[in-house]
């Protein structure tokens, strides 16, 4: 089974500033790669598929990278909205999915 | 517009057996490509992925949980239930399902809290 590792598992800065989360595959998922969005009491969002492709009506302030084992997702510009804590799944091992431990972004 | 919900009971004792139903609409489920999966997520915990079941009654399961899961769908009612056995207090935690179309969990429901508990 492939395992997710998210870094960090907070990360503490303030609107306005770049916010760089990162994800890692135990093994090679391609570009099989997907991140989310949960707000509190929320269910999640989907924000990126396939790596680096923003889902439908996501700004594009959310940019995803990486392939292979090592991927990012980045916020240009944080806004108050995007204070949330963040996923990353993968369907390479398909179709058996897994998600990462997540990373909550807060407020500095 | 798409949209999912999710229904079943609140409160389960040890042992019990959890039913729950997602109710969809805006897709369907006879579309190729097309899957609904059940997502769960711990009071304060991560998401955990448990099962999935695809537009041609194609099955999958979350290995750690595959004996105690069953998914089913009726495509006439827009409707999959997913059945888990043996519940326990640890499996206490809001139930998601969500749309897969075509490769990820593009669609969620609102989740529903389901606490074991005796």
């Amino acid at each position: 089974e492939i395992v997710l590792t998210q870094s960090p598992a907070t990360l503490s800065l303030s609107p306005g500033e770049r916010a760089t989360l990162s994800c890692r595959a135990s093994q090679s998922v391609s570009s099989y790669l997907a991140w989310y969005q949960q707000k509190p009491g929320q269910a999640p969002r989907l924000l990126i598929y396939d790596a680096s492709n923003r889902a439908t009506g996501i700004p594009a302030r959310f940019s995803g990278s990486g392939s292979g084992t090592d991927f990012t997702l980045t916020i240009s510009s944080l806004e108050p909205e995007d204070f949330a804590v963040y996923y990353c799944q993968q369907r390479s091992n398909w179709p058996r999915y897994t998600f990462g431990q997540g990373t909550k972004l807060e407020i500095k | 517009q798409i949209t999912l919900k999710e229904s079943g009971p609140t409160l389960v004792k040890p042992t019990q057996t959890l039913t729950l139903t997602c109710t969809f609409s805006g897709f369907s489920l006879s579309t190729s490509g097309v899957g609904v999966g059940w997502i769960r997520q711990p009071p304060g915990k991560a998401l955990e992925w448990l099962a999935l079941i695809y537009w041609n009654d194609d099955k999958r399961y979350s290995p750690s949980l595959k004996s105690r899961l069953t998914i089913t769908k009726d495509t006439s009612k827009n409707q999959v239930v997913l059945t888990m056995t043996n519940m326990d207090p640890v499996d206490t935690a809001t139930y998601y399902c969500a749309g897969v179309i075509p490769y990820y969990f593009d669609y969620w429901g609102q989740g529903t809290l389901v606490t074991v508990s005796s």
